[in-house]
């Protein structure tokens, strides 16, 4: 059982470059989540999808945007990256909502030169 | 908005000492908490939540709706105790918000 399964694990881009973070997991999960996790400020949610075929902005959706392809997966894109998007990136899921039980994947460190 | 904060950024601590990892949240209605944990190389993972009043790995948290608090402690600490831990609230009534602190460092030297 992989649980959350995120890829890649590491990536660096120049400014401008484009790419997508895949997140898939196996648990029959409703709820997705992506999150970025800066030194001092924890958990930020950049935008979460309750269920396949609906997604809403998390706390800070700027300059991305995101794909629920199905009820397992949920793609995070970067269309223009920024050195302001270094980060590490965290996708989740849940059961329901997030006031269940939160499985995270193992987070993909970006750099953004 | 809700809010969550953790004041300590690093708590640094010896071996079976007590610990307390402080959380204050802002909140108006009526608010889930949690602790999640990230141990070193290890995901993120839930450690506990208010409303099941568990204790875990000998911790405890108890919600104070007075003073907003809901502070970990455990009253011996371990070696193996040392890892990331954040504070985190959600609200029923808000979509799938879960927001949390900015975390505290739990070093427990031997």
């Amino acid at each position: 059982n992989a649980g959350v399964t995120q890829t890649p694990k590491f990536q660096v881009l120049k400014t401008g470059q484009s790419m997508t973070l895949q997140c898939a997991q196996d648990m029959n999960h409703n709820s997705m989540y992506w999150y970025r996790q800066d030194p001092g400020m924890g958990l930020r949610l950049i935008y979460y999808s309750a269920s396949e075929g609906t997604t809403d902005k998390g706390e800070v959706p700027n300059g991305y945007n995101v794909s629920r392809l199905n009820k397992r997966e949920f793609s995070l894109r970067l269309e223009s990256a920024a050195p302001s998007q270094t980060s590490v990136y965290f996708c989740a899921s849940s059961v329901g909502g997030s006031f269940e039980k939160l499985f995270f994947g193992s987070g993909t460190q970006l750099s953004v030169l | 908005a809700q809010r969550v904060t953790q004041p300590e950024k690093l708590l640094s601590v010896f071996k079976g000492a007590p610990v307390e990892l402080k959380c204050n949240y802002s909140y108006s209605g009526s608010p889930e908490l949690f602790w999640y944990v990230q141990y070193s190389r290890q995901r993120l993972q839930l450690l506990l939540r208010h409303i099941s009043r568990e204790s875990i790995k000998g911790f405890t948290a108890d919600l104070n709706k007075g003073e907003t608090s809901f502070h970990l402690k455990k009253p011996f600490a371990q070696e193996e105790d040392s890892a990331m831990y954040y504070c985190a609230l959600s609200q029923r009534n808000a979509g799938n918000m879960l927001t949390f602190g900015g975390g505290t460092r739990l070093m427990v030297k031997p």
